[in-house]
């Protein structure tokens, strides 16, 4: 079955524009994850989204990062005023629950973004 | 707060030998612990999982690895290298609050092998 896509699979921008990230979950998978993954950080969480509940933006690392998830399905990670520290991977995971317990999560190509 | 530690950054090996990669962990209850694996331009796959019971845990690609409670660690283990499995791994853990699931991840291995 179709896994986890993320588009663009790679992004130039430069410095000060805003750009949009796009993933497509698993059909059915209720939870959503935005992680980075750039040198020197490793790969850390951003955002996590579950179902209707608020979502979880504990890891977002700045106002300008912002996400959203339309109709619990398909979500957005939108980085405003970009800057060159913003350059990374970013990785989208969707997940669901089996049996009311914790399922692995399964995660997209990721999109390269570079921010010159 | 859980964290988890790789100590290697970058392990060599020569194909067909043994590997073992190294992850320890804190986290104050029982964890649920991963390995994932990114080959170069790829996304990250799932190599294997430990939730609970057995913890010798088998995966895909002839991976295992073993949950041992009183070291805090998951290391990953194969017997015998191919050059295919040149590439970054990754352990990681569930972090459990608030009904959500982040992973915390270790900061990577990135395994060479060599003719």
């Amino acid at each position: 079955g179709a896994g986890v896509s993320q588009s663009p699979s790679n992004k130039v921008t430069e410095k000060g524009k805003d750009v949009e990230l796009r993933c497509d979950p698993i059909s059915g998978h209720t939870a959503l994850y935005w992680y980075r993954q750039s040198l020197g950080q490793g790969l850390e969480f951003l955002i996590y989204f579950q179902g209707n509940s608020a979502p979880d933006k504990s890891g977002l690392p700045s106002d300008r990062f912002s996400a959203e998830r339309t109709g619990g399905s398909v979500s957005t990670l939108t980085i405003q005023r970009t800057q060159q520290e913003d350059s990374a991977v970013y990785l989208c995971a969707s997940t669901k629950k089996v049996d009311g317990s914790y399922n692995e999560q399964f995660f997209g190509p990721g999109t390269r973004l570079t921010v010159l | 707060a859980q964290s988890v530690t790789q100590p290697d950054i970058h392990i060599t090996v020569s194909e067909g030998a043994s590997l073992e990669l190294r992850c320890n962990y804190s986290y104050g209850a029982t964890p649920y612990l991963f390995w994932y694996v990114q080959s170069p331009g790829q996304g990250l796959q799932l190599l294997l999982k430990y939730f609970s019971g057995d913890t010798l845990v088998q995966g895909i690609k002839g991976f295992e690895a073993e949950f041992k409670r009183s070291q805090s660690s998951f290391n990953l283990r194969k017997p015998s290298v191919h050059w295919s499995d040149a590439a970054e791994y990754f352990c990681a853990v569930v972090t459990i609050g608030s009904n959500d699931y982040k992973l915390s991840f270790g900061a990577g291995t990135t395994v060479t092998v060599r003719a």
